[in-house]
């Protein structure tokens, strides 16, 4: 099975700063097809996860242009430019380059 | 509006079993991928079973043979059949859509 390391597995930030959490996989995401199987979800307290990037670095719908994926192979990084209260919650990445599909352990942010 | 709604968790005695069903809106379920997720404190979240649009179905090594899953196209609905549950199967369950919507999510726990 693929393994995904987040780092870190919390972060405190004041808002309007910036934060950023790396995802890396044991196994390169980078399909014959030429497309990267990465995602990353946000799980907002008491809600199920909902998908904000997909494919390394394209923003699903409606997601504020703050967010930002990038990365290739096995190294990806999901930025956010200015933290707002909004975006706490426990982030996750995830492949499905192959199943099974895995996650990482999440990163849980907070705002200071 | 895309909407699932899962329902069929609760309390089951080791080596019993529960019938979870995820009903679809908004969009057809055998056009799509569906995939069944679970959630625990412990093991974060563990992708479980996928189907297919073409009826092709995979499952973690941890409930094969014990897990079934299955659609119903006439009533749109998923279901994810569970026998011989284990206390690790204790989990809250999601479906999700392609991996870019998940449904509330159905709690199950097993224990005497």
């Amino acid at each position: 099975d693929i393994v995904m390391t987040q780092t870190p597995l919390s972060l405190s930030v004041t808002p309007g700063q910036p934060a950023s959490i790396s995802c890396k996989s044991s196994q390169s995401l980078l399909h014959t097809d030429g497309r990267t199987y990465l995602y990353w979800y946000l799980q907002k307290p008491g809600q199920p996860p909902q998908l904000l990037i997909y494919e390394v670095s394209n923003r699903f719908s409606g997601l504020p242009d703050r967010f930002s994926g990038s990365g290739s192979g096995t190294d990806f990084t999901l930025k956010i430019s200015r933290v707002e209260a909004e975006d706490v919650g426990v982030y996750y990445c995830m492949q499905s380059i192959q199943l099974p599909t895995t996650f990482g352990q999440g990163t849980r942010l907070e705002i200071k | 509006e895309v909407q699932l709604v899962e329902s069929g968790g609760g309390l089951v005695q080791p080596g019993g079993s529960l019938r979870l069903s995820c009903a679809a809106s908004g969009f057809t379920v055998s056009s799509d991928y569906m995939t069944w997720v679970r959630q625990t404190p412990g093991k974060g979240l563990e992708w479980v079973s996928i189907i297919y649009s073409g009826g092709s179905t995979y499952y973690a090594d941890s409930v094969k043979g014990r897990f079934t899953i299955s659609r119903d196209d006439s009533k749109n609905t998923l279901y994810l059949q569970m026998n011989s549950l284990r206390a690790e199967d204790t989990a809250v369950y999601y479906c999700v859509r392609d991996l870019s919507f998940w449904g509330q999510g159905t709690l199950v726990t097993v224990s005497s």
